[in-house]
């Protein structure tokens, strides 16, 4: 079975310091990759995704994540974090499967902006 | 604006009765996903739909059922077999490559 591994439950962070999520997925020929961020009580808002080409990838709010497929990370970066960053945030994958596409989601990490 | 909507936003019930959770999208999109979100345990799905009339199980269909008559509404009815249907529920849309949208979500409470 396919998973998404996301490795940190919870990360606190102080204000304008770096932040970097972690996500490991599972080897596959094909994989598309994505970060969600939830806020309380909200649905899940898509962040960025990786379908293919440049293995940095840039996404809404300042973030990035580099597809690495020798470590089969996805890892999410932020060079400097915001109070308004304090959220939760999902690793996904879809990986191919009787003719569609499935999303398998990590557990989550919820990030905590320090002030 | 295109998007998908999920009414009510809080619901409550009394244990031993059927609920019918709202989704809908104005988004053209074919496949539709249910999924539960439960504190430290991510998302699960729960029925999926990739066209008119047609749906899948997910992973814990069980004391749920699902309709998909029109392309823009999967209506999800939780029975009063769902041993804890306490939850937050989430309705997502999709067009291809698995990229899905999601909606505001509806908090269920049972007591």
């Amino acid at each position: 079975a396919q998973s998404v591994t996301q490795l940190d439950s919870q990360v606190p962070v102080f204000e304008e310091a770096p932040v970097e999520l972690r996500c490991n997925y599972s080897s596959s020929v094909s994989v598309y990759l994505f970060w969600y961020v939830q806020y309380p009580n909200q649905g899940l808002q898509l962040l960025l995704k990786y379908l293919s080409g440049s293995t940095l990838v840039k996404g809404i709010n300042g973030f990035e994540a580099e597809f690495n497929k020798s470590q089969t990370s996805f890892h999410l970066r932020k060079p400097s974090v915001h109070i308004s960053d304090t959220a939760e945030y999902f690793c996904a994958g879809a990986y191919s499967g009787a003719g569609s596409y499935q999303l398998t989601f990590g557990k989550g990490t919820k990030l905590s902006v320090i002030p | 604006d295109g998007g998908i909507t999920q009414s009510p936003k809080y619901l409550f019930r009394k244990e031993g009765q059927n609920v019918t959770l709202s989704c809908e999208q104005n988004l053209n999109h074919d496949a539709m996903y249910w999924y539960r979100q439960d504190p430290g345990q991510g998302l699960r799905l729960i029925y999926y739909s990739q066209i008119v009339n047609d749906f899948q199980k997910g992973d814990i269909a069980e004391g749920y059922s699902v309709s998909r008559e029109k392309k823009e509404s999967f209506p999800l009815t939780v029975t009063s077999a769902q041993k804890n249907p306490t939850a937050f529920y989430l309705c997502a849309s999709s067009i291809r490559f698995g990229e899905q949208y999601f909606g505001p979500g509806t908090r269920l409470t049972v007591t």
